[in-house]
């Protein structure tokens, strides 16, 4: 079955608004998150990672937060540019002893000028 | 930055045939991965290799699948005798450590099968 999920598909958003993608995830023991990006016909890009220890950390205009009570993740992208368009994977690491990642299905994110 | 490169960008091969996918990890890292994703599914682990050996594996890699790191740079995925179902997106990933490590991903080879 599916152990990580999205909620929306595609989001869109005007630019220079604030978008958050959010992620369930269904397994409780998983102590590593990341969020990718990819843009068409390249590979996921790393974006900001998050250990379980943690509720938030924050990067260069983006937020990931953590929920463990709920099992549930999310990133925010403040300021959102042209440039952010594109797929948001959320993965879990759901082996502690090596780095076995399950990806979520995606959200397409939109900018709109 | 460095980053993960991976040849072919594109191979075309016919049913039954044998296929070699070619990457270069990071070059200081140590954990080197191979994913797949089937158009329009999600990114699904294969493989994970360490020290010369395969680590974790999941149960898409079967007997028709290897991995080989045959010298210091190069990391490489070997399908026997392809199938339909294994058109799809591989993307090679390395990380440094093998734990709470980011993977970073090349821009993966478009293996259709025909």
């Amino acid at each position: 079955g599916e152990s990580v999920g999205l909620h929306l598909p595609t989001l869109s958003v005007q630019e220079g608004d604030n978008s958050i993608i959010n992620c369930a995830y269904s397994n409780s023991a998983s102590d590593y998150f990341i969020w990718y990006k990819q843009e068409s016909g390249k590979g996921p890009q790393f974006i900001i990672d998050i250990r379980s220890n943690m509720d938030k950390r924050q990067g260069q205009r983006v937020t990931v937060l953590l929920n463990k009570t709920v099992k549930h993740l999310s990133l925010q992208i403040a300021a959102t540019q042209p440039g952010d368009s594109a797929v948001y994977f959320c993965a879990e690491n759901i082996d502690q002893g090596a780095q076995k990642l399950v990806f979520g299905q995606g959200t397409r994110l939109t900018i709109n000028p | 930055e460095p980053e993960v490169t991976q040849t072919p960008s594109h191979q075309v091969t016919q049913m039954g045939q044998e296929v070699i996918l070619r990457c270069v990890p990071i070059s200081n890292h140590l954990y080197f991965y191979w994913y797949r994703q089937i158009l329009g599914q999600k990114v699904e682990f294969l493989v994970s290799f360490y020290n010369n050996e395969i680590s974790e594996k999941s149960e898409i890699f079967d007997d028709q699948f290897s991995v080989e790191r045959p010298d210091g740079s190069n990391f490489t995925l070997k399908i026997r005798s392809t199938k339909l179902e294994d058109s799809a997106m591989y993307f090679c990933a390395s990380s440094r450590t093998g734990a709470n490590s980011p993977l970073h991903f090349g821009n993966g080879t478009r293996l259709t099968v025909t």
